[in-house]
């Protein structure tokens, strides 16, 4: 069984430019959840994709997106970067909308 | 949206020590996980536990959800226990994490 994998490990961008990060769910899994996590704060739901549609969504602006893959894997794309966009970055893959969620180990996300 | 509070935010403990970590939510859920993140930020899971108890070696967990109120127990602490402890609540659809307990256990 192959657990969940995120790419890539680390990222530096500027502010203003666009980042896209990968993750591959657990195989068997159809789900995928993106989180955010500021340093000393809980991990933030971004949203959820369950069989290639979002799924649910928290409160994040529309310049956060995403897509999920055939094969289940998903990646998150953020538009025109802030610098509060620097936090690390979770996905989360889960059966059937994410009854048990298990974690890949993050993109650590920069931005200067 | 549901609030998830977690307490405490921090505990130091001397190796081989008890705890009892406490996380309480506002509105009713259709689960509950315990995780672990250690210092490299990968989120280990603890526990799936909607309501009743299990236990895992020397930690266990309880949840009772007609009160809204899930707890963790880690008996005989050791220095690798270390790490902030999440507890996470799923109510329509949204996964909603509280802020964590900060757990330093001292040889």
């Amino acid at each position: 069984e192959t657990g969940v994998t995120q790419s890539p490990t680390h990222l530096i961008k500027t502010r203003g430019q666009q980042v896209t990060l990968r993750c591959s769910s657990q195989s068997g899994h159809n789900t995928v959840s993106w989180y955010q996590q500021a340093l000393g704060q809980g991990p933030q739901f971004i949203f959820q994709y369950y069989r290639e549609e979002e799924n649910g969504r928290g409160n994040f602006p529309p310049r956060f997106s995403g897509l999920q893959f055939p094969n289940y894997s998903s990646e998150l794309n953020v538009n025109a970067l802030e610098l509060d966009d620097s936090a690390l970055y979770l996905c989360a893959s889960s059966l059937d909308g994410g009854v048990e969620q298990y974690f890949g180990p993050g993109t650590r996300l920069t931005v200067t | 949206g549901i609030q998830v509070e977690q307490s405490p935010p921090d505990l130091i403990l001397q190796e081989g020590a008890n705890s009892t970590l406490r996380c309480n939510f506002s509105d009713s859920v259709n689960n509950l996980q315990w995780f672990h993140q250690n210092p490299w930020g990968q989120l280990i899971n603890l526990f799936y536990i909607p309501s009743g108890t299990k236990q895992n070696g020397r930690l266990s967990a309880t949840t009772v959800a007609t009160e809204r109120y899930s707890l963790l127990y880690i008996s005989s602490s050791q220095t690798t226990d270390s790490g902030v402890y999440f507890c996470a609540v799923l109510n329509a659809g949204k996964s909603t994490f509280g802020d964590g307990t900060t757990l330093t256990v001292k040889p």
